[in-house]
């Protein structure tokens, strides 16, 4: 089944500085990949929604100079957080879909755990 | 905007019980999907409906799409130990595929 790859699984960084987390998709070329952020004990909201070759486009309040999105290839999309702050410690999840998108379901990675110290 | 309201927030049932949960929406959506998410990780995804009426099951897991297309349930039959977790209903909209999710249902089962 498809499968996405997210890395790192958990990541510590001090405040000021950037963090880069990757989402990979191994066995299906991912046209479309989203970006989520999940905090304890809430639902996953949506923060971006990236196509390959394109512009991410963000959703309401995500400011898109602190989240830096990159989908330079079909297998391939990256979420930099800059200037991290605490506020911004959460769990960090990718989403892929193939060609299909209306059809194939999303599969989801195993999520990034920052922690902004 | 889309919102999907999900109940119950939270149950805690015996082994062996049925459990059912159920998610409603103020607009459409085109496929309604069902994650199972453990803690500190991915939702991993149980079941994926595409038309309305749609009745699928996995195991011991059954799913229904609304014929109105506004909401979803999930059936759990015979729980077990292993299927304690947070459970999300998802919608995907046509307007860029992205999944829409519910608040989750946290389940407990009692051994």
């Amino acid at each position: 089944g498809a499968v996405v790859s997210q890395h790192p699984s958990r990541v510590i960084c001090k405040s000021g500085t950037s963090v880069k987390i990757e989402c990979r998709s191994l066995d299906f070329q991912a046209t479309t990949m989203f970006w989520y952020r999940q905090f304890p004990k809430q639902s996953l909201m949506l923060m971006a929604t990236s196509n390959e070759g394109s512009k991410a486009t963000y959703e309401q309040g995500v400011e898109k100079d602190k989240f830096l999105i990159n989908h330079a290839s079909l297998t391939l999309s990256t979420l930099t957080v800059t200037s991290a702050h605490p506020e911004d410690s959460s769990f960090y999840i990718c989403s892929a879909s193939g060609e299909s998108s209306y059809n194939s379901p999303l599969h989801f990675g195993n999520g990034t755990r920052l922690t902004v110290t | 905007g889309q919102q999907l309201n999900q109940s119950p927030q939270s149950m805690f049932i015996q082994e062996g019980e049925d459990v059912s949960m159920n998610c409603t929406s103020s607009s459409i959506f085109n496929t309604w999907l069902w994650y199972k998410q453990d803690p500190g990780e991915g939702p991993v995804l149980l079941i994926a409906l595409y038309k309305a009426g749609e009745l699928t099951s996995n195991g011991r897991l059954t799913a229904q799409f609304g014929i109105t297309r506004k909401d979803s349930f999930l059936n759990i039959s015979a729980s077990i130990p292993s299927d304690v977790g947070i459970y999300f209903c998802a919608g995907r909209d046509n307007q860029g595929g992205k999944l829409i999710f519910g608040q989750g249902t946290e389940l407990s089962v009692k051994p």
